[in-house]
C-alpha cells in the first residue's frame, strides 16, 4: 500500500523543547513539502525540497527546520523559537516539478501539535 | 499573496450538482488550477487539476473559463459525503508550490 505516513496522530509538548514530526512516503516521489493549518485556516507552506539534500524556505519557515538525507523522510522539528507552534501539520509528496509537467502532491493525514 | 478567491461556504442539495466557483484573476500562462478537498482533521485529497481545457475524471469536473481568470468544480451528483471543505489553487514554479486560500466549506443537505 503506497502512501505518506506522519506519527504521531497527536503529540504534546511543554513550551521551550524542540519537537520533532515525522513524515515518510513510499511513492517513489523526489518532492515533499511540509505545511502548518490553523483553526479556520488554509494550509501555508513551511518548507519544501524537490530532491535528497536539498531544500527551500517556503512563506513561514522561521522557527522551523527540516532535513532530507533519505528520498523517503522529510522530518520537521519545530524548534523553541516558533512563537506559536501549536497547529494542525501536514506533510505531503510529489513527483519532481518539471516545467512541462503538472504533479498533483499527496498529503499524509497530518500530526495536531499541541505545545503548553 | 491570495492567488484564489472562493466563497467561504455553499449548500448544496444531495443528488443534484455541485458547481463551486473560483476566481483566479492574476494566474499566469504557466499557472496550473488546482483543486483538493479536506474533511475535518484530515489531509486533503486531490481532485483535479487543469490548464486551459475543461477537464474530467471520475470525481468531478473542471471547467476553466477562456481567459482563464476564474473556474468551477462540478460534482455531477452530491452526496452526503462530499460535505468537505474544498480549495482551489494555483500551484507557482519552480517548486511546484501550492498556496492554499480558506477554500469553500460545501455542505450537502439530505
Amino acid at each position: 500500500d503506497g502512501g505518506i505516513t506522519q506519527s504521531p496522530k497527536y503529540l504534546f509538548r511543554k513550551e521551550g523543547q524542540n519537537v520533532t514530526l515525522s513524515c515518510e512516503q513510499n511513492l517513489n516521489h523526489d518532492a515533499m513539502y511540509w505545511y502548518r493549518q490553523d483553526p479556520g485556516q488554509g494550509l501555508r507552506l513551511i518548507y519544501y525540497s524537490q530532491i535528497v539534500n536539498d531544500f527551500q524556505k517556503g512563506d513561514i519557515a522561521e522557527g522551523y527546520s527540516v532535513s532530507r538525507e533519505k528520498k523517503e523522510s522529510f522530518p520537521l522539528t519545530v524548534t523553541s523559537a516558533q512563537k506559536n507552534p501549536t497547529a494542525f501539520y501536514l506533510c505531503a509528496s510529489s513527483r519532481k516539478y518539471t516545467s512541462r509537467n503538472a504533479y498533483e502532491q499527496y498529503f499524509g493525514p497530518g500530526t495536531r501539535l499541541t505545545v503548553t | 499573496d491570495a492567488k484564489t478567491t472562493q466563497p467561504t461556504s455553499m449548500d448544496c442539495a444531495e443528488g443534484r450538482a455541485a458547481n463551486l466557483p473560483c476566481n483566479h484573476s492574476t494566474i499566469s500562462g504557466n499557472e496550473y488550477v488546482y483543486w483538493y478537498r479536506q474533511i475535518h482533521s484530515q489531509g486533503p485529497q486531490y481532485i483535479i487539476h487543469g490548464l486551459k481545457n475543461n477537464e474530467t475524471n471520475e470525481m468531478a469536473s473542471l471547467i476553466i473559463t477562456e481567459d482563464r481568470k476564474s473556474s468551477t468544480l462540478i460534482l455531477p451528483h452530491a452526496t452526503l459525503r462530499d460535505t468537505a471543505v474544498y480549495y482551489c489553487i494555483v500551484r507557482v514554479a519552480p517548486g511546484n508550490q501550492f498556496y492554499f486560500g480558506t477554500g469553500t466549506s460545501l455542505t450537502v443537505i439530505p
